[in-house]
């Protein structure tokens, strides 16, 4: 059965360097989106991407943030200069109808 | 602004006392309402898609339902293994982001 893959599933960074998370979402899905989820908190939507661009961000999506679809298979979240409350779960989805997520990247930012 | 509220926080259950989860919503153009699962440390998994009210949809143990402001996730006869985190969100047909509520936690006791 198909499914979104995520990489990696921990990452730990230092406090102001870069990271990026990397997703495969499903093959012929038209929609890709990013989440956030903070430890006991609920799921937020970061942004959404449709046909080679960003449809909708939230306003967490701010400059810190970008998003590629650099090969048409993958798509990346980079974080630029990472915060201590970045610190999160970042889940992964893609869909035509339905939404499918990745079982997610758990960032520690030290 | 497009939100979605799940109540109760938390319920306890004893295996086989069946109960209900409700989500309400508000939403710009309602393209559909979705319910997940989450596992602790896990993404989200895909339960159901409900699309206009009136529509219902089951499977195994548990039947969703959907009227013009809110949904139930009706949970018949649990057991333990139904214990995790419920989810809801909403697609709005007018920006295309995917709003979650913060969940339903179960835990069902033997």
């Amino acid at each position: 059965e198909p499914e979104v893959t995520q990489t990696p599933s921990h990452q730990v960074t230092q406090m102001g360097q870069e990271v990026i998370l990397r997703c495969v979402p499903i093959s012929n899905h038209l929609y890709f989106y990013w989440y956030r989820q903070i430890l006991g908190q609920k799921v937020e939507f970061l942004v959404s991407f449709y046909n080679n661009e960003i449809s909708e961000k939230s306003e967490i999506f701010d400059d810190q943030f970008s998003v590629e679809r650099p090969d048409g298979s993958n798509f990346t979240l980079k974080i630029r200069s990472t915060k201590l409350e970045d610190s999160a779960m970042y889940f992964c989805a893609s869909r035509i109808y339905e939404a499918f997520f990745g079982q997610g990247t758990r960032l520690t930012v030290v | 602004e497009d939100q979605v509220t799940q109540s109760p926080e938390a319920l306890r259950l004893q295996e086989g006392e069946s109960s209900s989860l409700n989500c309400s919503y508000t939403v710009s153009g309602l393209r559909g309402l979705f319910w997940y699962r989450q596992d602790p440390g896990k993404g989200p998994e895909f339960l159901f898609t409900l699309y206009s009210a009136g529509e219902e949809k089951e499977k195994e143990r548990l039947k969703a339902t959907l009227t013009k402001k809110e949904s139930f996730l009706h949970i018949t006869a649990p057991k333990p293994e139904d214990s995790a985190t419920y989810l809801c969100a909403v697609l709005s047909s007018n920006t295309g982001k995917l709003i979650f509520g913060q969940g339903t936690t179960l835990q069902v006791k033997p």
